[in-house]
């Protein structure tokens, strides 16, 4: 098994590009977890999903994040457009719904300058 | 929401001793789990321990083992025949009924050797 699969693993944009970040959760996983982590805020869940439909996106800072989730095998997270406080660590996790054992991928490390 | 809290930012403990990691967390619920994550420089989050609110006996894995008081809300992480592999950040972690995890600020953990 290999995992929660994140790419790419550093991101260094301009202000104003588009960032798209990607997860491939581990294969019959049904519960993916978007989170951010900064020195100032810690680690926040930011959106996530149950077989593929958002089920709370009350942690996305604002409308310039959005997330989806086409199959089970992938989703994505977009910053439109990436300002630097957008700079942290994200990171993406999956678990077999009701388990309550979540899987952590690498995380995407994210500068926008 | 549920809260975590972990009041010591920094701990400090010499090689071959033994360190406790303390953790609080506010809620309402009777079913969760706690968890202890350690994330290394190399930002995986790697899962330590787990705790099943409903047990009362408290979970061991090797050299980590937790001092759960249900009561008391507090859910603290010692570390044994501390190792310098062992250091890191430390998060404590709530699993609420929905999996839904929520996550403490994080302790750093220094071993001297």
């Amino acid at each position: 098994d290999a995992g929660v699969i994140q790419s790419p693993r550093h991101e260094v944009t301009e202000m104003g590009q588009e960032v798209t970040l990607r997860c491939k959760p581990i294969s019959g996983h049904n519960s993916l977890f978007w989170y951010r982590q900064t020195m100032m805020r810690g680690l926040e869940l930011l959106i996530y999903f149950n077989n593929n439909v958002p089920i709370d996106d009350s942690g996305m800072p604002e409308d310039r994040f959005s997330a989806k989730m086409p199959n089970a095998s992938f989703s994505t997270l977009k910053i439109q457009p990436s300002e630097p406080r957008d700079s942290a660590v994200y990171f993406c996790a999956s678990t077999i719904q009701g388990t309550r054992g979540y899987t952590f991928g690498s995380g995407t490390r994210l500068t926008v300058v | 929401a549920q809260t975590v809290t972990q009041s010591q930012p920094e701990m400090s403990v010499q090689e071959a001793e033994t360190v406790t990691l303390s953790c609080t967390y506010d809620t309402s619920e009777s079913d969760y789990y706690l968890f202890w994550y350690k994330q290394p420089p190399s930002r995986q989050m790697i899962l330590v321990i787990r705790q099943e609110a409903y047990k009362q006996q408290n979970a061991t894995e090797n050299r980590f083992s937790v001092n759960f008081q249900k009561a008391a809300k507090s859910f603290s992480l010692k570390i044994s025949d501390s190792q310098l592999g062992d250091a890191a950040m430390y998060f404590c972690a709530y699993l609420n009924a929905g999996n839904m995890l929520t996550f403490g600020g994080g302790t750093r953990l220094m071993v001297k050797p």
